[in-house]
């Protein structure tokens, strides 16, 4: 079965400094890999995905993530930190049509 | 881009009462809708996947004849809470599967059920 594991339920980081948000994920068959973002009170933002093309992927906002598959790993990441970065985000992969979440990671962003 | 216009936003009702959310694709056809809900500080937790004109197939624990969807058109699928309690109040949120969007998920701004 499918699913992800976000480590890390809270991340901390300076202004300027790099984001590093960790993801790995357990799949049968090459997944369909995603970063979302969920603003207070908002709903999911599509970050980026992964879709078996390009293994470095580039998304909005500046982030981008790797897929590893020897590592099992999506990590996301952000060369420079900004205040209006600060959210919840989350990892998710899909198989077939369903789509699994992992529990969250909320990034802080300290000035 | 692809759109989901899920409603309301925020609801407030009291217990007993039934609350219907609403999920349209906008500007093409989703061919599989997905429910979730988020309790406060958790993960997003799916609660039944549904295809345009079947039965939706809900996920373990969660109660069919309490939380109804209904898929019957291509552009709406809702999700009525029946008989609401106040441990349904949650965060509610749609996504919607287009087979033509080059794989896409597209989800709804989310509905924030409160029930008093």
């Amino acid at each position: 079965a499918q699913s992800v594991t976000q480590l890390g339920s809270h991340v901390s980081v300076s202004e300027g400094a790099l984001v590093l948000l960790r993801c790995n994920y357990s799949s049968s068959v090459p997944p369909y890999l995603f970063w979302y973002v969920q603003y207070p009170n908002q709903g999911l933002q599509l970050l980026l995905k992964y879709t078996s093309a390009a293994t470095l992927v580039k998304g909005i906002n500046g982030f981008e993530a790797e897929f590893k598959k020897s590592e099992t790993s999506f990590h996301l990441t952000k060369p420079s930190a900004h205040m209006s970065d600060a959210a919840e985000y989350f990892c998710a992969v899909s198989e077939d049509n369903d789509m699994r979440f992992g529990a969250g990671t909320r990034l802080t962003v300290k000035p | 881009g692809a759109v989901v216009s899920q409603h309301p936003s925020r609801v407030i009702c009291k217990s007993g009462t039934s609350v219907k959310i609403e999920c349209r694709s906008l500007d093409f056809q989703a061919t599989t809708m997905f429910w979730y809900r988020q309790f406060p500080k958790q993960s997003l937790m799916l609660m039944a996947t549904s295809n345009e004109g079947s039965k939706a197939t809900y996920e373990q624990g969660v109660e069919k004849d309490k939380f109804l969807i209904n898929h019957a058109s291509l552009t709406l699928s809702t999700l009525t809470v029946t008989s609401a309690h106040p441990e349904d109040s949650s965060f509610y949120i749609c996504s919607a599967l287009s087979r033509t969007n080059n794989y896409g998920y597209t989800f709804g701004s989310g509905t924030r059920l409160t029930v008093v």
